[in-house]
């Protein structure tokens, strides 16, 4: 298994732009989770869908950002309009039986808003 | 709520010392426990695991056992290498109830991470 692929692994984009994160989660994981990582902040829940169904979205930080998981190959993470305080690492992870296994992670994407 | 206290560091040893990490939780039910590593510009990785009182987890010759008397979980290392450099972090499993379906859906509540230094 490729294991939890996030595109793309690093975007620098404008203040004002929409970003689009993308995560494919293993196949056969029912949950998926989006997570935000700073030095100051430390690791953020962002959203998290069980089935494709969002089920916690009360991390997400403002109404700037959305999520979506339209299949169960697939999730978004979407800022509109992006600022710079959105600089972080964006990690999208996946999982079976989370109360067992635990979560995959993927390798992040690094997003930087100037 | 649920919650993790792990020190906070940074540790740094000299390669070959001894490593302890603690970890304590607050839970209300019985959660199942995990320790996470995240070595520089990766993503976290799954370390180890225990899922009940009294369980060791132990992988790449660190271990951890599930305390639920003292609510802890401690990571340690009898020998630390310059690769075990990285920063770990201590969860546990948080069930919440599922409104909907009757059931409960599952996340994991992190610690705030140890950032450990291993020296040549």
């Amino acid at each position: 298994d490729a294991g939890v692929i996030q595109s793309p692994r690093h975007e620098v984009t404008e203040m004002g732009q929409e970003v689009t994160l993308r995560c494919k989660p293993i196949s056969g994981h029912d949950y998926l989770f989006w997570y935000r990582q700073t030095m100051m902040r430390g690791l953020e829940l962002l959203i998290y869908f069980n089935n494709n169904v969002p089920i916690d979205d009360s991390g997400m930080p403002e109404d700037r950002f959305s999520a979506k998981m339209p299949n169960a190959s697939f999730s978004t993470l979407k800022i509109q309009p992006s600022e710079p305080r959105d600089s972080a690492v964006y990690f999208c992870a996946s999982s079976f039986k989370v109360w067992n296994y635990g979560y995959t992670f993927g390798s992040g994407t690094r997003l930087t808003v100037v | 709520g649920n919650s993790v206290t792990q020190m906070e560091g940074p540790v740094t040893l000299s390669e070959e010392a001894f490593l302890t990490i603690n970890c304590t939780y607050t839970a209300t039910g019985y959660p199942s426990l995990f320790w996470y590593v995240q070595y520089p510009g990766e993503g976290l990785q799954l370390l180890l695991k225990a899922t009940k009182a009294d369980d060791k987890g132990s992988n790449k010759g660190f271990e951890a056992t599930y305390r639920k008397e003292t609510t802890s979980f401690h990571l340690e290392k009898g020998s630390v290498q310059v690769s075990d450099s990285a920063v770990y972090f201590c969860a546990l499993s948080d069930p919440t109830p599922n409104a909907n379906s009757g059931g409960s859906n599952y996340k994991l509540t992190f610690g705030k991470g140890t950032l450990l230094t291993v020296n040549p």
